[in-house]
């Protein structure tokens, strides 16, 4: 039972443009969710948070953007850069489970191309 | 610096043979977590611990055994009784309130 979903394996967008990287998940006792980014051969690393009660997070030319009657939430990188190239992960919690019980995505691919 | 340190980056073992997992952290965090990943998959969380001399199992605890004796350390023994051993193995940890962090994982084969 895949609570949170990645649809997409791989994304591929051209240098200085957009990257938009979606989630979906299932379970609505989720109120909380993390992007991480990773590289071949390292961990994860964590990017940007939100939580429920908001629609919106923004640092820098990361935003989060959450749609909670969806159950859907994006991660907008712009303008995106070959240092970008990594594989993303969305990763969501519930209270009631604390910052202890993530349940991941599978993961997105993103290739920038220069 | 402070950070997560996993050790070793790559690790072979004979199977039936136990291995053990180290996962040292300075950042002064309560939590610390292990996550297995598979090719394709996601992040699975393997055992999680809150606070020295406590922790609980995760989704995936079958043939994992851990300790917490000291807080800045939370090793994972994978046994003989986990059936499929191979995979890379990532430790995580936080505080109370933020979001985890990770270390840079072991890839553990079995022979």
């Amino acid at each position: 039972d895949q609570q949170v979903k990645q649809n997409s394996p791989s994304l591929s967008v051209q240098e200085g443009r957009i990257s938009i990287l979606n989630c979906d998940y299932t379970n609505s006792m989720f109120d909380y969710f993390l992007w991480y980014k990773k590289y071949p051969a390292e961990g994860p690393t964590f990017l940007i948070s939100i939580s429920s009660i908001k629609d919106k997070n923004e640092d820098g030319r990361f935003t989060v953007f959450l749609n909670k009657s969806a159950k859907h939430l994006s991660l907008h990188i712009v303008p995106s850069q070959p240092g970008d190239s990594a594989v993303y992960f969305c990763a969501a919690s519930a209270a009631n489970f604390g910052n202890e019980k993530l349940t991941f995505g599978t993961g997105t691919r993103l290739t920038i191309i220069p | 610096d402070g950070g997560i340190t996993q050790s070793p980056k790559y690790l072979f073992r004979k199977e039936g043979q136990n291995v053990t997992l180290s996962c040292e952290q300075n950042l002064n965090h309560d939590a610390m977590y292990w996550y297995r990943q598979d090719p394709g998959q996601g992040l699975r969380l393997i055992y999680y611990s809150q606070i020295v001399n406590d922790f609980q199992k995760g989704d995936i605890a079958e043939g994992y055994s851990v300790s917490r004796e000291k807080k800045e350390s939370f090793p994972l023994t994978v046994t003989s009784a986990q059936k499929n051993p191979t995979a890379f193995y990532l430790c995580a940890s936080s505080t109370r309130s933020g979001p985890q962090h990770f270390g840079d994982g072991t890839r553990l084969s079995i022979l």
